[in-house]
């Protein structure tokens, strides 16, 4: 199983760029979440999809759009890319619906630069 | 609001010395689960172990154990023996149900290298 896949790994993009940010997992899972992580500040979540066809703001939406394309698929976009937007993204997936605190799977992150 | 807190931000220790990493947390709600994942030098969050509010039993894995104190909202990993290969950074992270979904709230993360 190839678990979550994340595209691309690395990227860097001058401000004003638009990119989009691909999370595919194999493993039927419900819900994914998109988080970032910066120094010193953990991880945080930018947006989640609960189930296809659902998606909702986390903790820093600002920025960002998602879509939760199918069961597979949730994307994450930037229409106008900040240096404020320079971080590590990681993609995740959760069975919930089958038991809340079920571990969250994580993809190996893409790594953004804005310059 | 949930919060993580994971005071120490980076340790240093010889190899074979034993090694805690704190981890306070602060919620409001009665049933909640507990986190630990491993961020190696590569980059990927490893899943560690689960604990859910209900049990209070200390765990242990190998070289790996966990304290889980509800009255002082803690909940602690010690390493025991520890290798090179344990040098990583350790988050700590705290469930929280939203709309059907589970948010993780996570720590500032604690660096721990070993050196040999």
């Amino acid at each position: 199983n190839a678990g979550v896949t994340q595209t691309p790994k690395f990227q860097v993009l001058k401000t004003g760029q638009s990119m989009t940010l691909q999370c595919a997992q194999d493993m039927n899972h419900n819900s994914m979440y998109w988080y970032r992580q910066d120094p010193g500040m953990g991880l945080r979540l930018i947006y989640y999809s609960a189930s296809e066809g659902t998606t909702d703001k986390g903790e820093v939406p600002n920025g960002y759009n998602v879509s939760r394309l199918n069961k597979r698929e949730f994307s994450l976009r930037l229409e106008s890319a900040a240096p404020s937007q320079t971080s590590v993204y990681f993609c995740a997936s959760s069975p919930i619906g089958q038991g809340f605190g079920t571990e969250a799977f994580f993809g190996q992150g893409t790594r953004l630069t804005v310059v | 609001a949930q919060k993580v807190t994971q005071a120490q931000t980076e340790i240093s220790v010889v190899e074979k010395e034993d090694v805690t990493l704190d981890c306070v947390y602060e919620t409001r709600d009665t049933t909640y689960y507990l986190f630990w994942y491993k961020q190696p030098p590569s980059g990927e969050l490893v899943f560690l172990i689960r604990r859910n509010s209900f049990d209070e039993q200390n765990e242990i894995s190998g070289r790996y154990s966990w304290n889980f104190q509800k009255s002082t909202s803690s909940f602690n990993f010690t390493i025991t023996a520890s290798q090179v290969v344990d040098s990583a950074v350790y988050f700590c992270a705290l469930s929280e149900q939203i709309q059907g979904a589970q948010k993780l709230v996570f720590g500032q993360g604690t660096r721990l290298t070993i050196n040999p």
